[in-house]
C-alpha cells in the first residue's frame, strides 16, 4: 500500500511556542491529505482537509488561525500549532489518499502519528 | 448528525477465540464502510466495503456489510495475541472524501 511519513514522531514544547508537523506522501501525489487528531481513549477527529495549491477546509470548532494548514506540493502538507496549549496535547494523525490505486473510493492511508505534549 | 457506533467498546478473550466486532452507522450519502486496526501508532488498512453482502477476507479475518440493516462486522478467527489492537470502523461519506469514525473496540487477546 500507499506509504504516508509524518515529522516528527513526537514533539515535546512550551506553552505559547508553534509546532510544524510535516506529512509526506512518499510514493505517491496526493492532492488531498487529511488531518486528525486523537486524544487518549478516543477516536480520530477530523480537524480539516488540506488542498494541494488552495486553502484548507476546516471542521465546525477547529480554529483555522490556530492550527494552520499548507499543502504546498503534491506530496506534503504541514500542520502549525500557533501559540500552544497544554489543551492542544494530543496525537496528530495526517492521511492521504493514492487516487490512482483507491479506484475512486477514499483508502486512506495513515502516516504513523506526531504526539505532541504541550508544558 | 453522522454517527458511527462500534460495540462492544471492549473485549477481553484467550487466544483461538473468535471474535466478532460490530458497527453500526447513521451517515447520509454513504459510500463505504473501512475497517482499520491501530496499535501504538497510526491505523493501519483492513478492510473497504461498498457492497452489501459480499464478504471481505484475509487471513483470519473478514467483514461483510449490510447496507439495509446498517452495520457491517469483522470477524476474526483463532486469535492471536498480535491481534491486541483497537479495531476503528469508519465511514466515507459521498461527494466528500470524509471519514466519520467510530470510537474504536479494544481488542485484548491473552495467551
Amino acid at each position: 500500500g500507499a506509504v504516508v511519513s509524518q515529522h516528527p514522531s513526537r514533539v515535546i514544547c512550551k506553552s505559547g511556542t508553534s509546532v510544524k508537523i510535516e506529512c509526506r506522501s512518499l510514493d505517491f501525489q496526493a492532492t488531498t491529505m487529511f488531518w486528525y487528531r486523537q486524544f487518549p481513549k478516543q477516536s480520530l477527529m477530523l480537524m480539516a482537509t488540506s488542498n494541494e495549491g488552495s486553502k484548507a477546509t476546516y471542521e465546525q470548532g477547529v480554529e483555522k488561525d490556530k492550527f494552520l494548514i499548507n499543502h504546498a506540493s503534491l506530496t506534503l502538507s504541514t500542520l502549525t500549532v500557533t501559540s500552544a496549549h497544554p489543551e492542544d496535547s494530543s496525537f496528530y494523525i495526517c492521511s492521504a489518499r493514492d487516487p490512482l490505486t483507491s479506484g475512486g473510493y477514499n483508502e486512506q492511508f495513515f502516516g504513523p502519528g506526531t504526539r505532541l505534549t504541550v508544558l | 448528525e453522522d454517527k458511527v457506533v462500534q460495540s462492544p467498546l471492549s473485549l477481553v478473550v484467550h487466544e483461538g477465540d473468535t471474535v466478532t466486532l460490530n458497527c453500526s452507522y447513521e451517515v447520509t450519502n454513504f459510500r463505504s464502510l473501512l475497517w482499520y486496526k491501530q496499535e501504538k501508532k497510526a491505523p493501519t488498512f483492513l478492510f473497504m466495503l461498498t457492497s452489501s453482502g459480499i464478504e471481505k477476507k484475509s487471513g483470519r479475518l473478514s467483514s461483510i456489510l449490510d447496507k439495509k440493516e446498517l452495520f457491517s462486522i469483522l470477524n476474526i478467527t483463532a486469535t492471536q495475541t498480535g491481534d491486541s489492537a483497537v479495531y476503528l470502523c469508519a465511514v466515507e461519506k459521498g461527494g466528500s472524501e470524509k471519514l466519520v469514525f467510530g470510537k474504536g473496540t479494544k481488542l485484548t487477546v491473552n495467551p
